[in-house]
């Protein structure tokens, strides 16, 4: 079945020490998102890729960055996890920018930072 | 005022009844539509997608979009327990490009 990936399941970091999540997809979707999810609170986009274009939101902390070497793969990197960072996070795809008929989503990586 | 806002819940209801599950929205900009499911530790899925007024179908559940008061809900009937979830609401408009979420209700359905 065509699906998005995200590892690991859970991800449990100590403060301050850099750390990345990984997503992966077989639908060959153009667009790849990463949402921030914590407890009882909407999904927060952070950014998206539409192919190789970067698009950063404008609230995003710096410490969130991204890559997607290609169009299977997208990588979250924080760089120096605070306790704050703790969440769900979610990648997601769409078959092309305008997402009109929804995302697919993976079942994320849940964080910890100790 | 959110973009967005959703009753966060938590619904608790008896096995077999109708549920109701309700957004509202301030920006007449959204043009579509949708419903996910999250269930506990998963990520969300595309449960419902409506782009105009009026009610949309698809087995159990019934989406229905009011554009004039800026209102959409999502009816389920004879609820079951694997129903039992966080229902999102996410609208779309074409200006960014990107869906915006509402903080989800929490659905319990006992047996």
């Amino acid at each position: 079945d065509a699906m998005v990936i995200q590892n690991p399941r859970y991800q449990v970091t100590q403060f301050g020490k850099p750390v990345t999540l990984s997503c992966s997809q077989t639908l060959n979707h153009n667009v790849m998102y990463w949402y921030q999810q914590k407890s009882s609170q909407a999904p927060k986009l952070l950014f998206h890729y539409y192919d190789k274009d970067f698009n950063n939101e404008a609230d995003t902390p710096d410490n969130f960055q991204s890559r997607r070497p290609n169009t299977s793969f997208c990588f979250l990197d924080i760089r120096s996890p605070g306790l704050g960072d703790a969440a769900m996070y979610l990648c997601a795809t769409s078959r092309d920018r305008l997402g009109r008929d929804g995302y697919t989503f993976g079942s994320g990586t849940r964080l910890t930072v100790v | 005022q959110k973009e967005v806002e959703q009753d966060p819940g938590p619904l608790s209801v008896p096995e077999g009844a109708i549920v109701s599950l309700n957004c509202t929205y301030s920006n007449s900009a959204f043009q579509y539509f949708m419903w996910y499911r999250q269930y506990s530790r998963k990520g969300p899925e595309l449960l419902m997608y409506t782009y105009s007024s009026g009610n949309k179908e698809d087995g159990r559940f019934t989406a229905q979009v009011d554009k004039s008061s800026k209102y959409i809900s999502l009816f389920i009937r004879d609820s079951q327990p694997s129903d039992s979830a966080t229902y999102l609401c996410a609208m779309w408009r074409g200006s960014n490009y990107k869906l915006t979420f509402g903080k989800g209700t929490l659905l319990t359905v006992n047996p």
